[in-house]
């Protein structure tokens, strides 16, 4: 499976724009980019996923570069409820079982400063 | 509040002891998955169900049994587990293939004496 490399942690303030980083240089051609995020005592919560071209939806925006080796997660406006542990993942665009799996890595800890 | 609910939220057993997790949803998905968490770690699959059968086995020792009943049920069956079994049990849903989201419950954190 590809592997992506994150920031452990990264800082913010609140009501201002967050940048996550992630990083998959040896991303295939079919795989998706997912991203999850988990609250402090809550399971993983899906947020975004792309494949080639930006996303948006009501939670945040996916940056995702041209020649794909990398992706950014951006939350236009932090807040305090935003801290969390966020997971980039990819997921292989396959037949079978392995189209199912959500390999996580040891994400990047998003901590808002009030 | 998740569509995927979890019970117990909370179990302490005995290394002798069997108990069961629950695991319901009622979103119509056909793919639910078992996830254990460590304590500051990220999830580790265990077990995926397509259309209420065992697709994937992550290599997880046999104390761990998982049952699917019908397609919005999930069960993770628990006998003579060990102490480093003590982790957050998270269950997951989806409609199945890598573009679709999984929907996570909360998890049943697990104590073993």
């Amino acid at each position: 499976d590809a592997k992506t490399t994150q920031p452990n942690s990264m800082e913010s303030n609140e009501e201002e724009p967050v940048h996550l980083p992630c990083n998959h240089s040896t991303i295939s051609g079919t795989d998706y980019i997912h991203w999850y995020r988990q609250l402090p005592s809550q399971g993983p919560e899906y947020v975004i996923h792309g494949l080639t071209s930006n996303v948006n939806n009501r939670m945040a925006s996916l940056a995702i570069a041209e020649d794909r080796k990398s992706s950014t997660l951006i939350l236009h406006r932090a807040t305090l409820r935003d801290a969390a542990v966020y997971y980039c993942i990819l997921t292989p665009r396959g037949s079978g079982g392995s189209n199912y799996k959500l390999t996580f890595g040891k994400g990047t800890l998003l901590t808002v400063n009030p | 509040d998740t569509e995927v609910t979890q019970t117990p939220k909370h179990l302490v057993m005995g290394m002798t002891n069997k108990k069961s997790l629950k695991c319901e949803q009622h979103m119509g998905h056909r793919a639910m998955y078992w996830y254990k968490q460590k304590a500051k770690k990220p999830p580790e699959l265990m077990f995926v169900y397509s259309y209420e059968k065992l697709s994937i086995n992550e290599s997880v020792p046999s104390r761990f049994s998982p049952e699917c009943p019908n397609s919005s049920l999930l069960n993770l069956h628990l006998h003579a587990l060990q102490p480093e079994d003590s982790a957050l049990y998270l269950c997951a849903s989806s409609q199945g293939g890598s573009r679709q989201p999984q929907h996570f419950g909360d998890g049943t954190r697990l104590s073993i004496l």
